[in-house]
């Protein structure tokens, strides 16, 4: 049974802080890793998908892969109350096109 | 554009009913998967159609539950003699294509909450 394992939370952090959020998966051939970002009671929405090891930038949003550890992050910088939602990692099955969801973690930048 | 869209947004049912949940994915997408998710829980993978290829329903959790996808389009989910554990939030995604760089990013439809009584 392949995983996707995250820290469930709530992370708490102040604002203007760093947020890390961090994700470990089972499926050493996974070539591909998503971070979603799900408000409650809402769908989620990709934040950032990453490919190759190290870090990949998108505005405040970091993504950081380490296949060899089998390990994907997410940092948030400036961390803004409106950040405050459940965190999804996300890793594409490495022998079929399902995608494993990890059970995402909460976090909440405290104003 | 239009993004994806789920109906019913809300479904309340009686144990042992069937139920039919609709999608219909962004245009020109090829790929369309079904996931559940329970309160406070992650994604469950139930289903999914690329193009013209066989789906693979690895996921579906019985055989009270199908899925199909007419003319490359629009997916149907039933659920058959409803359980009160099938209670939960079924969402829809659809992506450009699968396992190609860039385009393999899901967009998801708004769900639909099944509660079955």
């Amino acid at each position: 049974q392949k995983e996707v394992e995250q820290n469930s939370g709530p992370l708490s952090v102040p604002e203007g802080a760093i947020a890390s959020l961090n994700c470990t998966y089972s499926d050493r051939g996974s070539q591909s890793f998503f971070w979603y970002r799900q408000y409650s009671g809402k769908s989620p929405e990709l934040i950032m998908f990453i490919y190759s090891n190290g870090d990949k930038e998108d505005g405040r949003f970091t993504a950081q892969l380490n296949k060899a550890s089998q390990y994907v992050s997410l940092l948030i910088r400036d961390s803004q109350p409106s950040d405050s939602a459940t965190y999804l990692c996300a890793v594409r099955d490495s022998g079929t096109y399902k995608y494993i969801f990890g059970t995402g973690t909460r976090l909440k930048v405290l104003a | 554009g239009a993004g994806v869209s789920q109906s019913p947004s809300n479904k309340v049912t009686e144990k042992g009913k069937d139920v039919e949940l609709r999608c219909d994915p962004i245009s020109g997408h090829t790929a369309l998967y079904w996931y559940r998710q329970s309160l406070g829980q992650g994604l469950e993978f139930l289903i999914y159609f690329q193009g013209n290829s066989a789906p693979d329903k690895s996921g579906l959790p019985s055989d009270r539950f199908s899925a199909e996808r007419t003319g490359g389009s629009v997916s149907t989910l039933t659920i058959q003699r409803t359980q009160q554990e099938d209670s939960a939030v079924y969402l829809c995604a659809s992506s450009l294509a699968t396992g190609l760089a860039g385009q393999e990013t899901q967009y998801f439809g708004p769900g639909t909450r099944l509660l079955v009584l």
